[in-house]
């Protein structure tokens, strides 16, 4: 268990919907990223907070918003769903910005968009 | 830009026996991170070892050793004695985000699928 938390686990919603995926980060990480997993993409980062101000943007669709609470957890935002945004959402966190700091994993939320 | 590259897609090997994941990294920066996770079946993602660009030592730990190559941009991770339980999918990942208030993103390579068969 990496301590840091998502909800909920699984979301099924359907095209042209909107959904809000939570992360609560480690206790005392500051900082919370976004990362899609999906079949054709891999991988990939979306976005970075860091004690409530946005630090780093990836390749996060113009549909897709994020925000970071005085409490620090995380919320990400998707609208306007598409089949292609089905794919499983990752939330990390890590202690400080900058690359040196590991960062640590939620099981993430599977989105399927039908 | 950077780049993560696990040039095997899919390895499989019975129980007990050595194997290496391989990784090959690009990027401009100087001073950079590198990582790897391991995805089990049940979907998360975990932690395994992060390097220092500026650090080659080899490192060890337990039935795990990571073999760093700056001269070749390789970060190679082998599994000794392999066991069904390490059956996962194995990432690799770089991040040269450097100072303390730069901003930070892992950037991940295709990942390789490891299955251990008894």
């Amino acid at each position: 268990d990496s301590g840091v938390t998502q909800t909920p686990k699984h979301l099924i919603t359907a095209t042209g919907q909107r959904v809000t995926l939570r992360c609560s980060p480690r206790s005392g990480d500051l900082s919370v990223y976004w990362y899609q997993q999906s079949l054709d993409q891999g991988l990939q980062f979306l976005i970075q907070y860091y004690n409530g101000e946005e630090r780093a943007k990836g390749n996060i669709l113009e549909r897709f918003s994020a925000q970071q609470f005085p409490d620090l957890h995380s919320e990400l935002n998707l609208s306007s769903l598409e089949l292609g945004d089905s794919a499983l959402y990752f939330c990390a966190s890590s202690v400080e910005t900058g690359g040196r700091h590991e960062q640590y994993f939620g099981p993430g939320t599977r989105l399927t968009v039908t | 830009a950077q780049k993560v590259t696990q040039a095997q897609t899919e390895i499989s090997v019975v129980e007990k026996e050595d194997v290496t994941l391989d990784c090959v990294y690009e990027t401009r920066d100087t001073t950079y991170y590198l990582f790897w996770y391991k995805q089990p079946p049940s979907g998360e993602l975990v932690f395994l070892i992060r390097r220092n660009s500026f650090d080659e030592q080899n490192e060890i730990s337990g039935r795990y050793s990571w073999n760093f190559q700056k001269s070749t941009s390789s970060f190679n991770f082998t599994i000794t004695a392999s066991q069904v339980v390490d059956s996962a999918v194995y990432f690799c990942a770089l991040n040269s985000g450097i100072g303390e208030t730069s901003g930070s993103r892992l950037t991940f390579g295709e990942g390789t699928q490891l299955t251990v068969n008894p």
